[in-house]
């Protein structure tokens, strides 16, 4: 079975660009939630789907968001990118919600670097 | 809120030494624990779980046992190898909150 995938692996942009990154879930996963990883701030929570919807959502500004396809795959976009957006994104995948007991499996991550 | 507190890093250790990596948790009710593990330039990977109290939790020779009066699930290792360097993350979810909550890593590294 396929892992979580995540595209794309790298990507350089300059402040004020807008980004969007691509998950795809394991087969079968309805549940995609997003995390931001920096050396400072660790692992942050960004937001979570589930069928389509947005379930939960962390303390981030507007210019972050997402959406989930019907397939499950998810995108998520970042507009007017800053320099502190600089991290590692990374996309996990469930059966079922978060705050069941269905683990979460993680995609590789895509380091955005904003310079 | 849900909050996660594990042992402050690095850690370094020899080839065949003991590992113990300290997490509590705060929550209401009843969450469920996690141990992911991440290698350099991945992503994380589940390494146990536990669902209730006095669950353990075991993979790889890790092992977690989680402890609702002391509100714990601190990591073990009897014989760490080389291949062990990583960091470990302990997180929790339920227990009141739909979030998946992450401590903030404890990084391993094991010389030979």
């Amino acid at each position: 079975k396929a892992g979580v995938t995540q595209t794309p692996r790298y990507l350089i942009k300059t402040r004020g660009q807008q980004v969007t990154l691509s998950c795809s879930p394991i087969s079968g996963h309805r549940s995609v939630s997003w995390y931001q990883q920096t050396p400072g701030q660790g692992l942050q929570f960004l937001f979570e789907y589930f069928s389509e919807t947005q379930r939960n959502k962390g303390n981030f500004p507007g210019r972050f968001s997402g959406r989930q396809f019907s397939n499950s795959r998810s995108e998520m976009n970042v507009s007017t990118l800053e320099l502190g957006d600089s991290a590692l994104y990374l996309c996990a995948s469930s059966l079922s919600p978060v705050g069941q007991t269905y683990e979460q499996y993680f995609g590789p991550g895509t380091r955005l670097t904003v310079t | 809120g849900n909050s996660v507190t594990q042992m402050e890093g690095p850690v370094t250790l020899s080839e065949e030494a003991f590992l113990t990596i300290n997490c509590t948790y705060t929550a209401t009710g009843y969450p469920s624990l996690f141990w992911y593990v991440q290698y350099p330039g991945e992503g994380l990977q589940l390494l146990l779980k536990a669902t209730k109290a006095d669950d353990k939790g075991s993979n790889k020779g890790f092992e977690a046992t989680y402890r609702k009066e002391t509100t714990s699930f601190h990591l073990e290792k009897g014989s760490v190898q080389v291949s062990d360097s990583a960091v470990y993350f302990c997180a929790l979810s339920g227990g009141g909150s739909e979030k998946l909550v992450f401590g903030k890593g404890t990084k391993l590294t094991v010389n030979p």
